[in-house]
């Protein structure tokens, strides 16, 4: 079974100020997906980034950075300079996938990150 | 611009009514997924679909849900009869095939209130 743990339930920062929201998983499988999904006030899931598990290369969208590491099977997920939109709840994912296609997503229970203007 | 399309977005109705919800995946996509929301129980996985043929429905009570997928372009999510433990956002989400992309997508929830 797999399993995804987001330690931090709640995160507060000032604007302007970096915050990295932490995830550690867990799965016996190889082969493998990691995501980061971001939930607004609003509702709805924002897909942000997907991570194969062979590609451990971090990756960087603007104000964004990603930090894969398999040897402490963490996925961690850095804002810099942050601003007040950034406000949400965020969500990692693990997904296994089989020849065929995606297999279901384990999400863990989020981090409320909320930007203090 | 591909999007998950999820009908309705928000629903009121009484406890013991019958509440379908419907999902329109992105086109192409071949895995379609059922998940809900609620407070308690963070995002859960109710079912899921390949190729319109059920792979794991094992997070869904099976007395009062069932899930389908009629054709390629729609999925069904229905509860009969809705319970006010119902109540929770219901998302729909899509995905590709290994090789071309492997990213899911959600849709934006339908919001579920059963008083």
């Amino acid at each position: 079974a797999q399993k995804v743990t987001q330690a931090q339930t709640e995160i507060s920062v000032v604007e302007k100020e970096d915050v990295t929201l932490d995830c550690v998983y867990e799965t016996r499988d190889t082969t493998y997906y990691l995501f980061w999904y971001k939930q607004p006030p609003s509702g709805e899931l924002v897909f942000l980034i997907r991570r194969n598990s062979f590609d451990e290369q971090n990756e960087i969208s603007g104000r964004y950075s990603w930090n894969f590491q398999k040897s402490t099977s963490s996925f961690n997920f850095t804002i810099t300079a942050s601003q007040v939109v950034d406000s949400a709840v965020y969500f990692c994912a693990l997904s296994l996938i089989s020849n065929f296609g995606n297999e279901k997503l384990t999400f863990g229970t989020g981090t409320r990150l909320t930007i203090i203007p | 611009d591909a999007r998950v399309t999820q009908t309705p977005r928000h629903k009121v109705t009484e406890m013991g009514q019958e509440v379908t919800m419907r999902c329109q995946p992105i086109l192409g996509h071949n895995t379609v997924f059922w998940y809900r929301q609620t407070m308690m129980q963070g995002l859960e996985l109710l079912a899921y679909f390949r190729n319109r043929a059920p792979l794991d429905d094992s997070g869904m009570p099976k007395d009062r849900f069932s899930a389908e997928m009629p054709d390629a372009t729609l999925a069904t999510l229905k509860i009969q009869p809705s319970e006010p433990r119902d109540s929770a956002v219901y998302f729909c989400a899509s995905g590709l095939r290994r090789g071309s992309g492997n990213t899911i997508y959600f849709g934006e929830g339908s919001w579920l209130t059963v008083v």
